[in-house]
């Protein structure tokens, strides 16, 4: 099956710097890639997902990148703001699996204002 | 309208109890998802219904019973649970299974004595 690796696992960055997130996966027919923002006691909210026909996607400060031949994605938060401290969730799937999101490990970024 | 609910919000059971948490969406999805999430890790996947049929995963003990009434409500019964099954239980919808994104319902916390 599927296995998703995600690091780092904390990360600590000043306001207004940029976060990098990276995450690798194994099984090569994977081919929809979302990210998950899960805030303390809250429920994991969708920011933005990627899908195997496309390299890279941008939303406001957000981006997302996907390297299909080295399997890995990333997210990338530019202009980093305090209420973007979260634990954030990549994951794999594929339709072929009955959309059965395997998640990465979680990353805990922390923003100092 | 993009909302999953959840009821109740916290649940409190012995171990010899009998309880059932509930999940509605009214977007018209005909995928819905039980997931398991421990303090600090990602959600672990239970359960997909899928235009009425049940995917299992295997490692989940036959004291959580899934039942979908429709495709708008999705039950989760729970029997002779135990302390380590305390846990957020998360419930997800999708439109369909075809690498569709997931919502998230905001979570049962259960609490198993």
């Amino acid at each position: 099956g599927e296995n998703v690796e995600q690091h780092p696992s904390t990360l600590s960055v000043q306001e207004g710097d940029s976060a990098v997130i990276k995450c690798t996966y194994s099984d090569s027919a994977s081919n929809y890639f979302p990210w998950y923002k899960q805030e303390l006691g809250k429920r994991p909210q969708l920011i933005i997902d990627i899908r195997s026909n496309v390299g890279e996607k941008k939303d406001q400060r957000i981006a997302v990148t996907l390297n299909k031949t080295a399997k890995h994605f990333s997210l990338h938060i530019t202009e980093t703001q305090p209420e973007d401290s979260a634990v954030y969730f990549c994951a794999a799937s594929h339709h072929n699996a009955g959309n059965m999101l395997t998640f990465g490990g979680g990353t805990r970024l922390m923003v100092k204002p | 309208d993009t909302e999953v609910t959840q009821t109740p919000k916290h649940l409190v059971m012995g171990m010899t109890n009998k309880k059932s948490l509930k999940c509605e969406q009214h977007m018209g999805h005909r995928a819905m998802y039980w997931y398991k999430q421990k303090a600090k890790k990602p959600p672990e996947l239970m359960f997909v219904y899928s235009y009425e049929k049940l995917s299992i995963n295997e490692s989940v003990p036959s004291r959580f019973s899934p039942e979908c009434p429709n495709s708008s409500l999705l039950n989760l019964h729970l029997h002779a649970l135990q302390p380590e099954d305390s846990a957020l239980y998360l419930c997800a919808s999708s439109q369909d299974l075809g690498g569709r994104t997931q919502y998230f319902g905001p979570g049962t916390r259960l609490l198993v004595l």
